[in-house]
C-alpha cells in the first residue's frame, strides 16, 4: 500500500542554517506530494504540494521537488528561522482517492538564535 | 474567526465514559475528516465523510463513532473510552478539486486524555 517515510527528529539548527527534512514515499500510480507544517498548539496547515514529477513546491522559503525517479520530495529551506520551530509532516494523496491523505510520523524542527 | 472549530479544546475523562467531540466548519467544504495524533505514529484517519449521506471507516475506526449532523458539522464519540484513545484529535475539510491536489484545512485539535 501507499506509504510515506520521513527522517527522524527532532532536527535542531541554529538560525540562517540549511535545513533539509527528508521524504520518500510508495505509491502506485502518481500521487500528489504535500509538506504540512504545525506550529505548537495548532492545527496542521499546508505549506507547500507538487501535483506531478519534477513540479517543484514553495512556500515562505521553504522548496520540495516531486522525484518520480527517487521517490521523493525532500523539504529544503536555506536559512532558517526560529520562527520556523514546528513539525513538518510529508504526506501523499491517492489520485484514486484524491482526498484521502497518508502522513509521515513527522519531523520536529528546532532553530535556536 | 477560524474556519475549522473543535469543541472542547481539553478534555480529561475516565475509562468507561462516553465522550463526543465536535467540529464546525464555515469553509462550505462537503468532505470532512476525523485524525487522531500520536508521537512518533503522525496522523492516522479515523472516519471521513464526503457528504452528509456518506460516512466510511478510517484505518483505526474501532471504538469510535461518527455523526454527520449537516454540511457544517461532524461529531467523533467514543462510546466506551479507553486508556489508549489519550491523543490529539484533529477534524479537517476539503473541497473536491480538478488537479488530484485537495488540501485539507484543519482544526486546532482536541487534546483528549483518558485516566
Amino acid at each position: 500500500g501507499n506509504s510515506v517515510t520521513q527522517m527522524e527528529g527532532p532536527v535542531t539548527l541554529s538560525e540562517e542554517a540549511f535545513l533539509t527534512i527528508n521524504c520518500t514515499y510508495t505509491a502506485t500510480g502518481y500521487p500528489s506530494l504535500f509538506w504540512y507544517v504545525q506550529y505548537p498548539g495548532e492545527g496542521l496547515q499546508l505549506l507547500l504540494k507538487a501535483t506531478k514529477a519534477d513540479d517543484k513546491g514553495s512556500n515562505k522559503g521553504f522548496e520540495a521537488t516531486y522525484r518520480k525517479e527517487t521517490t521523493s520530495f525532500h523539504l529544503e529551506k536555506g536559512s532558517v528561522q526560529v520562527s520556523d520551530s514546528a513539525v513538518y509532516f510529508c504526506a501523499l494523496s491517492d489520485r484514486a482517492n484524491t482526498d484521502k491523505l497518508i502522513f509521515g510520523t513527522g519531523t520536529r524542527l528546532q532553530v535556536f538564535p | 474567526d477560524a474556519d475549522v472549530t473543535q469543541t472542547p479544546r481539553n478534555r480529561i475523562t475516565k475509562t468507561g465514559k462516553r465522550i463526543m467531540l465536535e467540529c464546525s466548519q464555515t469553509k462550505g467544504h462537503d468532505r470532512m475528516y476525523w485524525y487522531r495524533q500520536d508521537p512518533g505514529l503522525g496522523l492516522r484517519l479515523i472516519y471521513y465523510s464526503f457528504d452528509v449521506k456518506d460516512i466510511n471507516k478510517g484505518e483505526i475506526s474501532d471504538g469510535y463513532s461518527v455523526s454527520r449532523q449537516a454540511q457544517a458539522k461532524f461529531s467523533l464519540s467514543l462510546e466506551s473510552a479507553i486508556p489508549n484513545q489519550t491523543a490529539l484529535y484533529f477534524c479537517a475539510t476539503s473541497a473536491p478539486g480538478t488537479s488530484g491536489s485537495d488540501e485539507q484545512f484543519f482544526g486546532p485539535g482536541t487534546r483528549l486524555t483518558v485516566l
